[in-house]
Order: structure tokens, then sequence, then C-alpha cells
């Protein structure tokens, strides 16, 4: 069974760079695409976009001028970097595996503080 | 991006009730459209992909229909374990969009 998990700051400074990782365990990273979905305090869900194992990506219009997706095949995992955060990116951040997810990471808290 | 609106953004039900929420999208998405149910503080499970095709290992009593600009999520008899908050995803497009959700809270 695939397993993720989010690691990586939970707090940033506004107008800092987030950084988040997803390590993928109990499969490969190959041959899937990997996304990033984010869910504010309270509210629903914002789906970031995808990187696929090759590295190409796909980004939400609302966040691309940000956002930047990679992936690490030899080390089984997948990362996020979101430049510029003010506190409307204070979030939950979640990785999963597809586009369209059945297997989500726990989540991970990412408070921006001024 | 195509707009998702789910109805209603909260319900109040008991349990054994039939309950029905409805995802509209704002243009033809074809079957294209996942249902989750997420509970306080964990990850949405994926409870219908493709409008009408179950996940693994999800209670019979789950079902979705729908094409093109209107989908159904249909729990037949709520258990208590169902009283939690349900999205819309349609998988058409990219973006990919959410509904608003669903909350289902305890009658």
């Amino acid at each position: 069974q695939v397993q993720l998990q989010e690691s990586g700051p939970g707090l940033v400074k506004a107008s800092e760079t987030l950084s988040l990782t997803c390590t993928v365990s109990g499969g490969s990273i190959s041959s899937y695409y990997w996304s990033w979905i984010r869910q504010p305090p309270g509210k629903g869900l914002e789906w970031i976009g995808y990187v696929y194992y090759t590295g190409s990506t796909n980004y939400n219009p609302s966040l691309k001028s940000r956002v930047t997706m990679s992936v690490d095949t030899s080390k089984n995992h997948f990362s996020l970097k979101l430049s510029s955060v003010t506190a409307a990116d204070t979030a939950v951040y979640y990785c999963a595996r597809d586009a369209t997810p059945a297997y989500w990471g726990q989540g991970t808290l990412v408070t921006v503080s001024s | 991006d195509i707009q998702m609106t789910q109805s209603p953004s909260s319900l109040s039900a008991s349990v054994g009730d039939r309950v029905t929420i409805t995802c509209r999208a704002s243009q033809g998405i074809r079957n294209d459209l996942a249902w989750y149910q997420q509970k306080p503080g964990k990850a949405p499970k994926r409870l219908i992909y493709a409008a009408s095709s179950l996940q693994s290992g999800v209670p019979s009593r789950f079902s979705g229909s729908g094409s093109g600009t209107e989908f159904t999520l249909t729990i037949s008899s709520l258990q208590p374990e169902d009283f939690a908050t349900y999205y819309c995803l349609q998988h058409n497009n990219y973006p990919r969009t959410f509904g608003q959700g669903t909350k289902v809270e305890i009658k």
C-alpha cells in the first residue's frame, strides 16, 4: 500500500518561500502523477498542481507565477516551492498520487507569519 | 476554469436517512467527477470516481450518478461514521476544481 508523508517547516515568514517535500513509500514514484492540494483552515480544497515522474508539470493558473514542483526519483520524493507567501497561503498542504487522487498524505499545516 | 457548485452547503440528517448531495459543473464534463469524504483533521478519502464507480473498500450505501453538468452523491442509509464533509472534484480538465463542500451533521 503506497503511503505519502509531507515534511517541511510549519512556519514561514511572509514574502519568503514555502518548501515542502513528500516522501513516497510502499511503491515507486515512477509512472504516476504527483499532486499538491491545500486547504486553508476551515475552508475548502484547492488543487495546486502536479508533477509527473518525468518532471513535467501542470500548475493552477491562480498560483502558477509562484509555484515550482519537482521530483527526485532516486529519493522517491517530490517537492513543492511556493514563493512570496502571504497570510492567504496559510493552509494544510496535502501531497497526493495522481491528479484525481486516491492516495493522500496526512497533510501538514503551514502558517505564514508576518 | 470549470466552476463546481455543490448543494446544499450543509444538511442535518438522522441515522438511517437517505441523503443526496448535488454537484453542478459550469460546463459539461462528461462523467469526469469524483466524490470525497473528509473528516476533521484527516485527509480526504475518495469514495467515487468517474461519476459512478465505487472506490474499492467503500461501502455500497454510497453511490454516484450523473453526467454532463449535474451529478449526485447518495448515501442510502446514513451511518454514524458518515457524518463528515463531502466534496466533488471534476477531473475533466485542468486546473482540477473542487466544489465548496457539503457538511453532513447529526440531526
